[in-house]
């Protein structure tokens, strides 16, 4: 079983929907949890960063961790053409030097 | 400010060669760390440096092995190159000693071994 579970789609959805992307996780000792997004022939940049459990806003973007569940989220709304990219989520322990990546889920947003 | 720098961004090797790849960080970073990406294992940790030290290392053979000098650049090489070896191969910096996950990428050296 692999330590970071990440449904890999595709998801594809109409412009102005809400998109949810989600994570499920074993090791209980993760406290770091990012969402990357990777567009095609680039390398994955930082979108949205949390430390434990919580929300997290950002423009379009809310990240959700629920630690008791081992699951996290990114939600994006009123979704654009231009946010169609695989989403990686990430997740760091305390010391661990070393940031465990989901598969990541491409997402097409159709005009 | 100049991001991660990976050179070469494209290269073709065959079996049984070794390979080189480098990455400059961005300046005043000084952990480096190393990805594998291929469609079907996604991301995978090869190792990850501070400060010219090795502190974790993922679950590769020992024909992976890398280095980090004292400026903070870093090497990766890959010996005895084998079919399965082709994949995108992306650096990562991180200012601090604390890893927290926050990684600023470089887009990646595509290596294909025929």
């Amino acid at each position: 079983q692999k330590e970071v579970e990440q449904d890999p789609g595709p998801l594809s959805v109409p412009e102005g929907a809400i998109v949810s992307l989600n994570c499920t996780y074993s090791n209980s000792a993760f406290q770091y949890f990012m969402w990357y997004r990777q567009y095609s022939r680039k390398g994955p940049e930082l979108l949205m960063y949390t430390y434990s459990s919580g929300n997290k806003e950002d423009g379009r973007f809310t990240a959700q961790v629920d630690k008791s569940s081992k699951y996290i989220s990114l939600f994006i709304r009123d979704s654009q053409p231009s946010d169609s990219a695989t989403y990686l989520c990430a997740m760091e322990r305390n010391g661990g030097f070393k940031t465990i990546f989901g598969a990541g889920t491409r997402l097409f947003v159709k005009a | 400010k100049a991001g991660v720098t990976q050179t070469p961004r494209y290269l073709i090797k065959t079996r049984g060669q070794q390979v080189t790849l480098s990455c400059s960080p961005i300046s005043g970073h000084r952990s480096v760390s190393w990805y594998q990406q291929t469609p079907g294992q996604g991301l995978q940790f090869l190792f990850e440096y501070f400060s010219e030290t090795q502190r974790n290392k993922g679950n590769f053979p020992g024909r992976f092995s890398g280095r980090q000098f004292s400026n903070s650049r870093s090497e990766m090489n890959v010996s005895t190159l084998e079919l399965g070896d082709s994949a995108l191969y992306l650096c990562a910096s991180s200012p601090g000693r604390r890893n927290t996950g926050e990684l600023f990428f470089g887009e990646g050296s595509r290596l294909t071994v025929l």
